[in-house]
């Protein structure tokens, strides 16, 4: 069955390391996103990409990037852990379709705390 | 900018209890809403999709419906395997932007 899968599902850092969070897809969706979840916020858009080489910032993009060499990933890189980025990661992926609103998928998540 | 507000923030609710979820949004141009179910260290799972005012969707003991302000997710005589957190999400720009969620839990 095709899935979205996360790696790792638990990370410990400290402050000023790079961190790289893996996010694989087996659905051949060209649209991938990258949401934090924090309580009281729910789930906000950090990056997203809607093909190969596509690359786009969502609403709290800052100190993170992304890279899309192929359909099926979309690494998130932490360039400088900071404790503010102590949060619940997710990757979701969704088929393009148009006229209609995507379904996107979601994997199980990332936590990543930053000490 | 696309806003989002989901109430109450949480709901206890008596096995059999029937209740409503309240997902406010302001778009413009709605293209779709979501709604989404989040066990605890899960991943959100989707449930429903919802186009237009007036369209209602069901899944076993939910239903979901929509207006032009608003959508309720109406839990009917609810079992403790329905204990979760329910989120809303509205689609634009091939975007979702998502509410906080309604944390509800059955007590059996």
């Amino acid at each position: 069955d095709a899935e979205i899968t996360q790696s790792p599902r638990h990370k410990i850092t400290e402050t000023g390391r790079q961190v790289t969070l893996a996010c694989h897809q087996t659905w051949n969706h060209n649209n991938m996103f990258w949401y934090r979840q924090d309580l009281g916020h729910g789930l906000r858009l950090i990056h997203y990409s809607y093909g190969v080489q596509d690359t786009n910032k969502g609403e709290v993009s800052d100190g993170y990037s992304v890279s899309r060499s192929n359909t099926e990933d979309l690494p998130l890189t932490l360039e400088s852990a900071a404790s503010s980025q102590t949060s619940v990661y997710f990757c979701a992926s969704s088929e393009s379709t148009s006229g209609r609103a995507d379904t996107q998928y979601f994997g199980p998540g990332t936590r990543l705390t930053v000490l | 900018e696309d806003q989002v507000t989901q109430s109450p923030e949480a709901l206890r609710l008596q096995e059999g209890e029937s209740s409503s979820l309240n997902c406010s949004y302001t778009v413009s141009g709605l293209r779709g809403l979501f709604w989404y179910r989040q066990d605890p260290g899960k991943g959100p799972e989707f449930l429903f999709t919802l186009y237009s005012a007036g369209e209602e969707k069901e899944k076993e003991r939910l239903k979901a419906t929509l207006t032009k302000k608003e959508s309720f997710l109406h839990i009917t005589a609810p079992k403790p395997e329905d204990s979760a957190t329910y989120l809303c999400a509205v689609y634009n720009d091939y975007k979702l932007s998502f509410g906080a969620g309604t944390t509800v839990t059955v007590r059996a």
